[in-house]
């Protein structure tokens, strides 16, 4: 299996442009998780997705930031528009079941920089 | 709420010396408890986990980890620590309903020759 698949790596923007991260979960897994880590905040869970439905967003920062899951095998995290704060690299994890027991694998992430 | 706390920003160990990496967690009931590694430029992986059972757990890359509910801590080792070990680990925590992780800051690993 080639894991939990993000895309760009790397992302460099200017301020006030629109940013889509893109990602891949793992075939089969049900569960779908953005997080954003920050060197003040560390990790933060921003939103999950089960069965493709939005679950918890409570951790989207502000209604710049938007997440889609249009079907099981592709998640979009859209920021529009972006600012400096949003600087950040941004994981996307996927699972298979709920139990607390259960991985959760992460992709390698997407380094945001907004100028 | 739950919440963990990794004491230990940074660690500088030699290499061939042992390790320990400190977690403290705040969580009413049992939790399920976590460690990932991340190293430059990657993704998290999963070290090991605990849910149950047997409180000295083992995991990948000749890690383990001893859950301790008197002191609510479930600290990381290794015997004998090798160069590539060096990395970001985060310790996290999870309820039994189980749908997210909460992580601690990390701890950042130095090994020196």
């Amino acid at each position: 299996d080639a894991g939990v698949i993000q895309s760009p790596r790397h992302e460099v923007t200017e301020m006030g442009q629109e940013v889509t991260l893109r990602c891949k979960p793992i075939s089969g897994h049900d569960y779908l998780f953005w997080y954003r880590q920050t060197m003040m905040r560390g990790l933060e869970l921003l939103i999950y997705f089960n069965n493709n439905v939005p679950i918890d967003d409570s951790g989207m920062p502000e209604d710049r930031f938007s997440a889609k899951m249009p079907n099981a095998s592709f998640s979009t995290l859209k920021i529009q528009p972006s600012e400096p704060r949003d600087s950040a690299v941004y994981f996307c994890a996927s699972r298979q079941g709920l139990a607390g027991t259960d991985t959760q694998y992460f992709g390698p992430g997407t380094r945001l920089t907004v100028l | 709420a739950q919440s963990v706390t990794q004491p230990d920003i940074h660690i500088t160990v030699s290499e061939g010396a042992s390790l320990e990496l400190r977690c403290n967690y705040s969580y009413g009931a049992t939790p399920y408890l976590f460690w990932y590694v991340q190293s430059p430029g990657q993704g998290l992986q999963l070290l090991l986990k605990y849910f149950s059972g047997d409180t000295l757990v083992q995991g990948i890359k000749g890690f383990e980890a001893e859950f301790k509910r008197s002191q609510s801590s479930f600290n990381l080792r290794k015997p004998s620590v090798h160069w590539s070990d060096a990395a970001e680990y985060f310790c996290a925590v999870s309820s039994n309903s189980g749908y997210a992780l909460n992580f601690g800051k990390g701890t950042s690993l130095l090994v020196t020759p």
